[in-house]
């Protein structure tokens, strides 16, 4: 099956610095990479749409400047939480769509803990 | 505007026990794709079923199986004699056109 990496699992890092978290597609290319924020006994919230080459969608409510999304190329999408603050720990999720998929489906990486001290 | 309805928030059985999560959806769409996933406490999401909107016919994996009806915009999801490694959250989500939308799930936890 396609398999979605993240890297790191998991960061703590100091309020007022910047964390990159990688989402990688392994065995396939995926055109649209998604990425979601999950709190505490919540529900995936979908932060912002990023198609290959070209700017990311946010939704409504998701600072741009804050979270900067680079989907570089078809295997490869960043996430850089910039001046983190406490309140941008979370657990974050990136998954990918294949290709030429007609089932919408989308393939969820393992997640990335945030802890922002 | 989509939307997915869990209602059940927190569901507790004993081992041996058949529970079903409830799931209701909203969508404009005509054709549409509906999941359910599983959020073990590691908290990746683990994909259990994906049904399309023309597709009604109801799914049985082991001791897993999906009833889903249009006319009540459901689809809902029973496990058959539990057991203590499903507890998890359980996601309910819908796509029908570039995004996903998730319920709020519903934790499931399963005593011995």
């Amino acid at each position: 099956g396609a398999v979605v990496s993240q890297h790191p699992s998991w960061v703590i890092c100091k309020s007022g610095t910047s964390v990159k978290i990688e989402c990688r597609s392994l065995d396939f290319q995926a055109t649209t990479m998604f990425w979601y924020r999950q709190f505490p006994k919540q529900s995936l919230m979908l932060m912002a749409t990023s198609n290959e080459g070209s700017k990311a969608t946010y939704e409504q409510g998701v600072e741009k400047d804050k979270f900067l999304i680079n989907h570089a190329s078809l295997t490869l999408s960043t996430l850089t939480v910039t001046s983190a603050h406490p309140e941008d720990s979370s657990f974050y999720i990136c998954s990918a769509r294949l290709r030429g998929d007609r089932y919408n489906e989308q393939f969820f990486g393992p997640g990335t803990r945030l802890t922002v001290l | 505007a989509q939307k997915v309805t869990q209602a059940q928030t927190e569901i507790s059985v004993v081992e041996k026990e058949d529970v079903t999560l409830d799931c209701v959806y909203e969508t404009r769409d005509t054709t549409y794709y509906l999941f359910w996933y599983k959020q073990p406490p590691s908290g990746e999401l683990v994909f259990l079923i994906r049904r399309n909107s023309f597709d009604e016919q109801n799914e049985i994996s082991g001791r897993y199986s999906w009833n889903f009806q249009k006319s009540t915009s459901s689809f809902n999801f029973t496990i058959t004699a539990s057991q203590v490694v499903d507890s998890a959250v359980y996601f309910c989500a819908l796509s029908g056109g570039n995004d996903m939308r998730f319920g709020a799930g519903t934790r499931l936890t399963v005593k011995p």
